[in-house]
């Protein structure tokens, strides 16, 4: 079955710029199956920051929109996430995941998930 | 957009016990596209119910969900040993997507 792997730097200096990448395995991203990014502070619930399809169209949550962009590679069969101008209140941790449905879904497969701290 | 709030906060119950857990939306969630996670300590979320009733690959028939409009129950009937964690709801009716606070389920 399909399985998700972040990776990325732990740590991320206050207005530096976040980079993950999620690696899919055990199944293609094409298709029509749509893939997002979550994320969960220190004792917190999950906020969802916005979602791609392998054709590059995208849907990001507009609380972060400025600061986000989501990319795929096909060709590695993995997608990315970017989010600039970061700050203490980005600290949390980075989920990938696949959604069940169409666009705008639920999700269905998640990865385990990389901690990611905003600190000089 | 759609603010999902969970009630109670935290359920003490034993094992063996039933517990109901409430997700009230803010708006009507469309075609009632609520899914229900369960989440560990140290954990991803694992999907458990989706469509507000239908349970996802592999979960236990003990779990069910049921609610439309506004009002949404995920139910866990005879709460077995590894059942205790915390619950999320989340719609997916309308962007943005979001989710609820969670209900601790803890250990009496």
């Amino acid at each position: 079955q399909v399985q998700l792997q972040e990776s990325g730097p732990g740590l991320v200096k206050p207005s530096g710029t976040l980079s993950l990448t999620c690696a899919v395995s055990g199944g293609s991203m094409r298709g029509s199956n749509w893939w997002s990014w979550v994320r969960q502070p220190p004792g917190k619930g999950l906020e969802w920051i916005g979602e791609i399809l392998h054709s590059g169209k995208t849907n990001y949550n507009p609380s972060l929109k400025s600061r986000v962009t989501i990319s795929v590679d096909e060709s590695k069969n993995q997608f990315s996430l970017r989010l600039t101008s970061v700050a203490a209140a980005d600290t949390a941790v980075y989920y990938c995941a696949r959604e069940g449905g169409s666009q705008l879904g639920y999700f269905e497969t998640w990865g385990q998930g990389a901690p990611v701290t905003v600190a000089s | 957009e759609i603010v999902l709030t969970q009630s109670p906060g935290t359920l003490s119950l034993s094992p063996g016990e039933r517990a109901t857990l409430s997700c009230r939306a803010s708006q009507s969630v469309a075609k009632s596209y609520i899914a229900w996670y369960q989440q560990k300590p140290g954990q991803a979320p694992r999907l458990l119910i989706y469509g507000a009733s239908s349970r996802a690959t592999g979960i236990p028939d003990r779990f069910s969900g049921s609610g439309s409009g506004t009002d949404f129950t995920l139910t866990i009937n005879r709460l077995e040993p590894e059942d205790f964690a915390v619950f999320y709801c989340q719609q997916y009716g309308s962007s943005p997507l979001t989710f609820g606070g969670g209900t601790k389920v803890e250990i009496k």
